[in-house]
């Protein structure tokens, strides 16, 4: 089946690093996401990861993906203020185009 | 090079009455998809386009939604009546042929009272 699970909240803060986690349950994906939302906007894309690799590094994002335990996880090194806001993870099953998101985990950045 | 856009951005209608909301992609950009997010939940596929075909309706909740791109632009998805249950916000999204990556629109939030 196609679920992708987040925890709803996370807070830390200013500096330290934040790791947002995400579990989900379709093997066959290919791609995987990372999408972050600000309050009153869109779905701004992070980065995203393809299936065969196991970390992908982005200035402060790191993406680390365990296939074998079908966990993917966001780490935000030096945490700003202005990272506030809500992640979501996402899959795209083989053979689809769609994306299966997570519910989102709302990162807390205290000053 | 102007994103996705989204029309309106705020909708407050009563149960029963029509909706029309409308979403025109980046310039270009082949594949178009709309996502619903309700009450807080995880943000779920509605369907997806390639140009003007309906490539993946399988999200569409009812018969009470129908999505069209004609021309394979913009598009629009109608909701006719709206039910409560169908209060959230939806999403717009595109992406260039052979693109797995999608580009999000601010989204509309739809209230039905």
């Amino acid at each position: 089946g196609e679920d992708v699970e987040q925890s709803l909240f996370l807070s830390v803060r200013e500096g330290d690093s934040s790791v947002i986690n995400c579990t989900y349950t379709d093997s066959s994906s290919t791609y995987l996401y990372w999408y972050k939302q600000e309050p009153g906007a869109g779905l701004q894309l992070l980065t995203y990861i393809f299936s065969n690799m196991d970390m992908k590094q982005d200035q402060r994002l790191t993406v680390l993906l365990n296939k074998k335990d079908k966990h993917l996880s966001l780490r935000i090194a030096d945490t700003q203020t202005g990272d506030s806001a809500i992640y979501f993870c996402a899959e795209t099953p083989s053979g689809t185009y769609k994306y299966i998101f997570g519910t989102g985990t709302r990162l807390k950045v205290l000053a | 090079e102007a994103g996705v856009t989204q029309f309106p951005s705020h909708s407050v209608i009563e149960k029963g009455q029509t909706v029309t909301l409308r979403c025109d992609p980046i310039s270009g950009h082949d594949n178009l998809y709309w996502y619903r997010r309700v009450m807080g939940k995880e943000i779920k596929f509605l369907l997806h386009f390639v140009k003007e075909s309906k490539q993946d309706e399988s999200g569409m909740p009812n018969n009470r939604f129908l999505a069209e791109r004609t021309g394979g632009t913009y598009s629009t998805l109608k909701v006719q009546p709206a039910e409560l249950e169908d209060s959230g916000v939806y999403f717009c999204a595109s992406s260039p042929a052979g693109a797995n990556e999608q580009y999000f629109g601010p989204g509309t939030r739809l209230t039905v009272t």
